[in-house]
């Protein structure tokens, strides 16, 4: 199947600092991509869909603001969690779509400290 | 919106014996239906997947079944083995790629030796 990967595999920040994730899509291109936020033992919570070239579509109730999302060529994304506070700690994941096929990334551990 | 429920969320069986999970979606319109497999501290790994034109799909061990008129689909593996160990989720999807996926809320399957 296809692969996606994600860097980092986990982060430790400060409060009041930004951390960008990267998501790639390695072989194949993905005209969109998906961030999941999983909390412990939860299913997937879709918190943004991005095209590329375009502003990526958010959830109701995710900030955009705080969550900022670049998804500048067909297999690059990225996330950037801006000003993180201990309650953005989470399980990040991205996804990227082959032709209707969803695949997923390893995730990102993001604590906050 | 769509609703997928899957149940149990908690399996346990001895390795050899056969695990079934179920789910239940709501949107008549939902045509494709991926099961992932997620392991501790990975990404969700898409292990198969059925689109609403097929009513069973098998691969090795796993098999998926769906049935339409009840909006049900199930995840069938057989000869568990320990590595089977995991959570697993249900999606359903209605339209096109463009779509997003709908998640169960996840069933934690134990192989035990």
């Amino acid at each position: 199947g296809a692969v996606v990967s994600q860097h980092p595999s986990w982060v430790i920040c400060k409060s009041g600092t930004s951390v960008k994730i990267e998501c790639r899509s390695l072989d194949f291109q993905a005209t969109t991509m998906f961030w999941y936020r999983q909390f412990p033992k939860q299913s997937l919570m879709l918190m943004a869909t991005s095209n590329e070239g375009s502003k990526a579509t958010y959830e109701q109730g995710v900030e955009k603001d705080k969550f900022l999302i670049n998804h500048a060529s067909l297999t690059l994304s990225t996330l950037t969690v801006t000003s993180a506070h201990p309650e953005d700690s989470s399980f990040y994941i991205c996804s990227a779509r082959e032709v209707d096929t969803q695949y997923f990334g390893p995730g990102t551990r993001l604590t906050v400290l | 919106g769509e609703n997928v429920e899957q149940h149990p969320s908690t399996l346990s069986v001895q390795e050899g014996d056969s695990a079934v999970i179920k789910c239940t979606y709501s949107d008549s319109a939902s045509n494709y239906f991926p099961w992932y497999k997620q392991e501790l501290g990975k990404g969700p790994q898409l292990i198969i997947d059925i689109r609403s034109n097929v009513g069973e799909k098998k691969d090795q061990r796993i098999a998926v079944t769906l049935n339409k008129t009840a909006k049900h689909f199930s995840l069938h593996i057989t000869e568990t083995q320990p590595e089977d160990s995991a959570v697993y989720f249900c999606a359903a999807r209605a339209g096109s790629g463009y779509s997003t996926l709908t998640f169960g809320k996840g069933t934690m399957l134990l192989v035990s030796p």
